[in-house]
């Protein structure tokens, strides 16, 4: 699985745009970047995935370079609620499991939402 | 329509008892994973069961063994614990794509299991 990089804490003010970068400089051409993040004690939580386009919803968007070589998870209007650990994963493509590859965690981004 | 759920959600066990942990996927998936997530790391992926076999597996020792039922409800049991057993359970659930782009992993809230 390509590796992945991201700054290990980042602070953001309430209300504002929360921008967290990831490095995934060894992609290949059919991997894709997925997004989740884990509030305390909890399980982690989906939040978006790209290939090449960029993509939003109800959560965030996710902006990749046209080499995808790196990407950025934006939160539009960060809340307290929004402080967690946020992995960038850049999942396999092992073509006996394609489709169904395990997602491979790094140790994400500790983002904490200043009042 | 309920996420994954997981039972139980704490519980402590000594060295070298035995432990089962429970998972419903959510509705719709047929597919379920267990991940392993010490404090302060990452999840690290255990394996993987659908159609009632264990399709992937990480490197985790043979003490660790799962099972899935024809409802696709799973558990993972774990023999002979040891300290470094510690740590957050994780079930994840999600649709076999075999073949297509990637699919998506829902998670449970896990279950803290404490060695001791």
């Amino acid at each position: 699985d390509a590796k992945t990089t991201q700054p290990p804490s980042m602070d953001c003010a309430e209300g504002r745009a929360a921008n967290l970068p990831c490095n995934h400089s060894t992609i290949s051409g059919n991997e894709y970047v997925y997004w989740y993040r884990q509030i305390h004690s909890q399980g982690p939580q989906y939040i978006i995935h790209g290939l090449k386009n960029n993509e939003t919803n109800e959560m965030a968007s996710l902006i990749i370079t046209e080499d995808r070589k790196s990407s950025t998870l934006i939160l539009p209007h960060a809340t307290l609620r929004d402080t967690a650990v946020y992995y960038c994963i850049v999942r396999g493509n092992d073509i006996s499991n394609f489709g169904n590859e395990k997602l491979t965690f790094g140790t994400g981004t500790r983002l904490t939402i200043i009042p | 329509d309920a996420g994954v759920t997981q039972s139980p959600t704490h519980l402590i066990k000594t060295r070298g008892q035995q432990v089962t942990l429970r998972c419903s996927p959510k509705s719709g998936h047929d597919t379920v994973s267990w991940y392993q997530q010490a404090l302060g790391q990452g999840p690290q992926f255990i394996f993987q069961y659908y159609e009632e076999e264990e399709r992937q597996r990480g490197n985790f020792p043979d003490r660790f063994s799962g099972h899935q039922f024809p409802n696709y409800s799973s558990e993972l049991n774990v023999n002979a614990l040891l300290l470094g057993d510690s740590a957050l359970y994780l079930c994840a659930s999600s649709l076999d794509r075999t073949g297509l782009s990637g699919n998506t992993i829902y998670f449970g809230e896990g279950s803290w299991l404490t060695v001791v």
